[in-house]
């Protein structure tokens, strides 16, 4: 059973970058043809998708988040990375590392998902 | 692309049915079969509990099934029962090759 868990600082400054890694055990990112995946929410509102990237490395992202978003893989690691840009305060929400199936049509794995504030 | 559109809340007694809407456009539900709905309750992840508009996930309720008709989706909930108060979220594949997200529904048991 895969299992992910996010991991990064809770706190950053705005216009800084945020940067979150999601571990990923009992599987590896760069095989079986998944997609791996963030999503976010914001305190008591609903879930964002941020992006993804496939087993290829390639890399699909949400329109309106395209211009300050990286996902990318750690295959020493087996993790993949989360980098967004020129945060504010809009981007403070509870980041969610997970994995696609299907396609990338349905989220078949979450990870708990951790908070990331921006605030000076 | 826009969240796709859910009523804030909906309520029912133990035992009722309760019907969700989940209202998108033509670029995701009315032009892709790849719906599904996912069930939250508080602090926790989200859960897949319906996948390409009516599948079922192993260990799922029967109690839950779907459908969808033009640019609408509906997620049943059949039999309510105490443990089914919880956020549930609809979700679209685009034709952009994109996810899409539903704002959310509050399910309360009366």
């Amino acid at each position: 059973q895969v299992q992910l868990q996010e991991s990064g600082p809770g706190l950053v400054k705005p216009s800084q970058t945020l940067s979150l890694t999601c571990i990923v055990s009992g599987g590896s990112v760069t095989s079986g043809g998944y997609h791996w995946t963030w999503i976010r929410q914001p305190a008591g509102k609903g879930l964002e998708w941020i992006g993804r990237i496939y087993t290829s490395g390639s890399t699909t992202y949400n329109p309106s988040l395209r211009s300050r978003v990286t996902v990318s893989f750690d295959t020493s690691k087996n993790q993949f990375s989360l980098k967004v840009n020129s945060v504010t305060a809009a981007d403070t929400a509870i980041y969610y590392c997970a994995r696609l199936s299907r396609g990338a049509t349905i989220v078949d794995n979450w990870g708990q998902g951790t908070l990331v504030t921006v605030s000076s | 692309q826009s969240a796709l559109a859910q009523p804030a809340s909906v309520s029912g007694s133990p035992g009722q049915s309760i019907t969700l809407s989940c209202t998108g456009t033509s670029s995701d539900i009315g032009g892709s079969n790849y719906v599904s709905w996912y069930q939250q309750h508080p602090g926790k992840a989200p859960k897949l509990i319906i996948y390409e508009v009516n599948n079922r996930p192993s260990g799922v309720s029967n109690r839950f099934s779907g459908s969808k008709s033009g640019n609408t989706a509906s997620l049943i909930i059949s039999g309510l029962q105490a443990e089914d108060e919880a956020d549930y979220y609809c979700s679209s594949y685009t034709t952009s090759s994109t996810l899409v997200f539903g704002g959310g529904t509050k399910v309360t048991i009366l």
